[in-house]
């Protein structure tokens, strides 16, 4: 079992559509939770840090956690073609070295 | 911009030979770590230096081995390169309290080839 799962897509939504990716881990004492997007060719990009239950809103962008269901998600709204990407979920805790676990990442294009 | 410079950006190398990668921390960061991505996946961890000491390691065989300096920056090293080393390099930079990681941000990264 991965640590981190992510449907890989492709996921396409039209522009001004709300975009839903969601992520699953496997350890529940993960303590950290980002969002990182990825520009084909380019390093990830972090939007969202998520530490507790509930939702945290930046803009455009909210991530859902809930910790008793090891889910974790990110909403975004008013999608715009220049999201279209590649969303990486990453987990963090500190029993396993402070190490990141990432998914494989869901590929996101948002058409005009 | 992050503030994470990684060098080379792009690199060429043959089967066996050995590869240093550098990485010039954000200001204010004292934690870097290494990863890995093949295409089409998600990085994958390689190691992490705090305080210029090793502070977790990832599935990597030794011939991975990491430096950090007084400074934060760091090098990655790889020796005996095989093909299966191709991939995208990461460095992310990120301020550590008390070894507990806080958010990680990027370098752009360098792409090893290896032939």
């Amino acid at each position: 079992q991965k640590e981190v799962e992510q449907n890989s897509g492709p996921l396409s939504v039209p522009e001004g559509a709300i975009a839903s990716l969601n992520c699953t881990y496997s350890d529940r004492v993960s303590q950290s939770f980002f969002w990182y997007r990825q520009y084909s060719g380019k390093s990830p990009e972090l939007i969202m840090s998520i530490y507790s239950n509930g939702d945290k809103e930046d803009g455009r962008f909210t991530a859902q956690l809930n910790k008793a269901s090891q889910y974790v998600s990110l909403l975004i709204r008013d999608s715009q073609p220049s999201d279209s990407a590649t969303y990486l979920c990453a987990v963090n805790t500190r029993n396993t070295g402070n190490q990141f676990y990432f998914g494989t990442g869901t590929s996101l294009t948002v058409i005009p | 911009e992050t503030g994470v410079t990684q060098s080379p950006t792009h690199l060429i190398k043959t089967r066996g030979q050995q590869v240093t990668l550098r990485c010039s921390s954000q200001s204010g960061h004292n934690t870097v770590s290494w990863y890995q991505q093949a295409l089409g996946q998600g990085p994958q961890f390689i190691f992490q230096y705090y305080r210029e000491e090793e502070n977790g390691r990832g599935n990597f065989p030794p011939r991975f081995s990491g430096l950090q300096f007084p400074n934060y920056s760091s090098e990655l090293n790889v020796n005996a390169l095989e093909l299966d080393d191709s991939a995208l390099y990461l460095c992310a930079s990120s301020r550590s309290l008390d070894r507990l990681n806080t958010e990680a941000f990027f370098g752009q990264g360098t792409r090893l080839t290896v032939v």
